[in-house]
C-alpha cells in the first residue's frame, strides 16, 4: 500500500523559510515522478512543483522562491520555501505520480502552512 | 503556462439524473488530461486519465471525452457518492501540469 507522509507545516512569518518532508513507502520511489500540490482554505487545488529523474519544474507563483527535491536512498521527497507570503498559506499535499508521470495517483494527507505575522 | 477552465463553477443535479461538467485549455493539451474527485475533508481521487481511460476501481456511470482543447466529464444517473468538486488537469506541459479551478457538483 502506498503511504505518503507529509511533515515540517506549521505558523512561520511573512519573509522567513520553511522546509517540508515527505516520507514514502509501500513502492519503488525511484521509478515515479513526485509533486508538491496545494491548497488554500476553501480554494482548489494549485500545483506547485514536480520532479522526476531528469526534470523539475514549478508554477511560476513559486518560481525562484521554493526548491524541490528528492532523496531516493531515503524514499523522501522535499519542498523549501523561502521568502514566504500570505498567499503561500495552504495544505500542502505530497502526491505521487503514475505511469504517466503527470497523473496523479496517490496523495498523502497534507501539512498545514500559515504565513502569518 | 496552460490555463484550464472549468464549467460551470456549480452545478445542481437531482439523484438518477445525468451531470455534464466542462473543461477548457488555453492551448491544445492532446489527449493529455485528468479528472479528479474531492469530497469535503478527503485528499483528490484520480478518476480518469488520458482524457477517457478510467482509473482502477471507477464506476463505468463516469465517463471522460474530448481532446485538444474541449474536454468533458459525463456522469450518468448521479448517485449519492457522486457529489463532490470535480477537477481537470492537464499534463501535456510537463514538467509542468495546471488544474483547473473546480466544478462543485451539489445536489439540486
Amino acid at each position: 500500500e502506498v503511504q505518503l507522509v507529509e511533515s515540517g507545516g506549521g505558523l512561520v512569518q511573512p519573509g522567513r523559510s520553511l522546509r517540508l518532508s515527505c516520507a514514502a513507502s509501500g513502492f519503488t520511489f525511484d521509478d515515479y515522478a513526485m509533486h508538491w500540490v496545494r491548497q488554500a482554505p476553501e480554494k482548489g487545488l494549485e500545483w506547485v512543483s514536480g520532479i522526476s529523474w531528469n526534470s523539475i519544474d514549478y508554477a511560476d507563483s513559486v518560481k525562484g522562491r521554493f526548491t524541490i527535491s528528492r532523496d531516493n536512498a531515503r524514499k523522501s521527497l522535499y519542498l523549501q520555501m523561502n521568502s514566504l507570503r500570505a498567499e503561500d498559506t495552504a495544505l500542502y499535499y505530497c502526491a505521487k505520480g503514475g505511469i504517466l508521470r503527470g497523473v496523479i495517483d496517490d496523495w498523502g494527507q497534507g501539512t498545514l502552512v500559515t504565513v502569518s505575522s | 503556462e496552460i490555463v484550464m477552465t472549468q464549467s460551470p463553477a456549480t452545478l445542481s443535479v437531482s439523484p438518477g439524473e445525468r451531470a455534464t461538467l466542462s473543461c477548457r485549455a488555453s492551448q491544445s493539451v492532446s489527449n493529455n488530461l485528468a479528472w479528479y474527485q474531492q469530497k469535503p475533508g478527503q485528499v483528490p481521487r484520480l478518476l480518469i486519465y488520458g482524457a477517457s481511460t478510467r482509473a482502477t476501481g471507477i464506476p463505468a456511470r463516469l465517463s471522460g471525452s474530448g481532446t485538444g482543447t474541449e474536454f468533458t466529464l459525463t456522469i450518468s444517473s448521479l448517485q449519492s457518492e457522486d457529489f463532490a468538486v470535480y477537477y481537470c488537469q492537464q499534463y501535456n506541459d510537463w514538467p509542468s501540469i495546471t488544474f483547473g479551478q473546480g466544478t462543485r457538483l451539489e445536489i439540486k
